[in-house]
């Protein structure tokens, strides 16, 4: 079975603060990939990162960070000097490649106040 | 945007009713995932289509039942609506599947759905 926690369920932080958001995964599959979304109140889910289970490389874009580490099975998500467009729920999924889900947590409500 | 689209946007229905969902993929894609989100939750998976076949189900009734047609566009179906299936219904499209799968899947922006 295939889990997926976000243990924040909400944070609140000022404009201009560093975020870190945390996901914890578990699977038995040795092979799967890992996502973040961000769902603004419109409710699209918008793609922001893909990261393979091969591949412990931390990605940074722009303000946005991504800590991949396998042996605690995290995959967190950092956003540096936040601005109140970043407020938003965010996801972090796990995607199956043999059943083809994606398996997703609960969300983090991220508020950034100005 | 991610060029997949749904209709309707909103819908009400009453229990015990019928409901027929549709999603139009981007383009070149030919898998579509449907997904079920609650107040509150995370997307939970219902099932997959690679063309026109199910590929993959999760933990949701017969009563859920989906269309993939040749043009890759696609129908999510519920039959005998209850209360609870007032959610938020996301389909998702992506490319391949196997080993050739292209795993990103690009979200449309959903469906409202409100059970009275």
């Amino acid at each position: 079975a295939q889990k997926v926690t976000q243990a924040q369920t909400e944070i609140s932080v000022v404009e201009k603060e560093d975020v870190t958001l945390d996901c914890v995964y578990e699977t038995r599959d040795t092979t799967y990939y890992l996502f973040w979304y961000k769902q603004p109140p419109s409710g699209e889910l918008v793609f922001l990162i893909r990261r393979n289970s091969f591949d412990e490389q931390n990605e940074i874009s722009g303000r946005y960070s991504w800590n991949f580490q396998k042996s605690t099975s995290s995959f967190n998500f950092t956003i540096t000097a936040s601005q109140v467009v970043d407020s938003a729920v965010y996801f972090c999924a796990l995607y199956n490649t043999n059943a083809g889900k994606s398996t997703f947590g609960d969300g983090t409500t991220l508020t950034v106040k100005p | 945007e991610t060029g997949v689209t749904q209709s309707p946007t909103h819908l009400i229905k009453t229990r015990g009713q019928q409901v027929t969902l549709r999603c139009s993929s981007q383009s070149g894609h030919n898998t579509v995932s449907w997904y079920q989100q609650a107040l509150g939750q995370g997307p939970q998976f219902i099932f997959q289509y690679y063309r026109e076949e199910e590929n993959g189900r999760g933990n949701f009734p017969p009563r859920f039942s989906g269309l993939q047609f040749p043009n890759y566009s696609s129908e999510l179906n519920v039959n005998a609506l209850e209360l609870d299936d007032s959610a938020l219904y996301l389909c998702a499209s992506s490319s391949g599947t196997g080993g050739s799968r292209k795993e990103t899947q690009y979200f449309g922006p959903g469906t409202r759905l409100l059970v009275l």
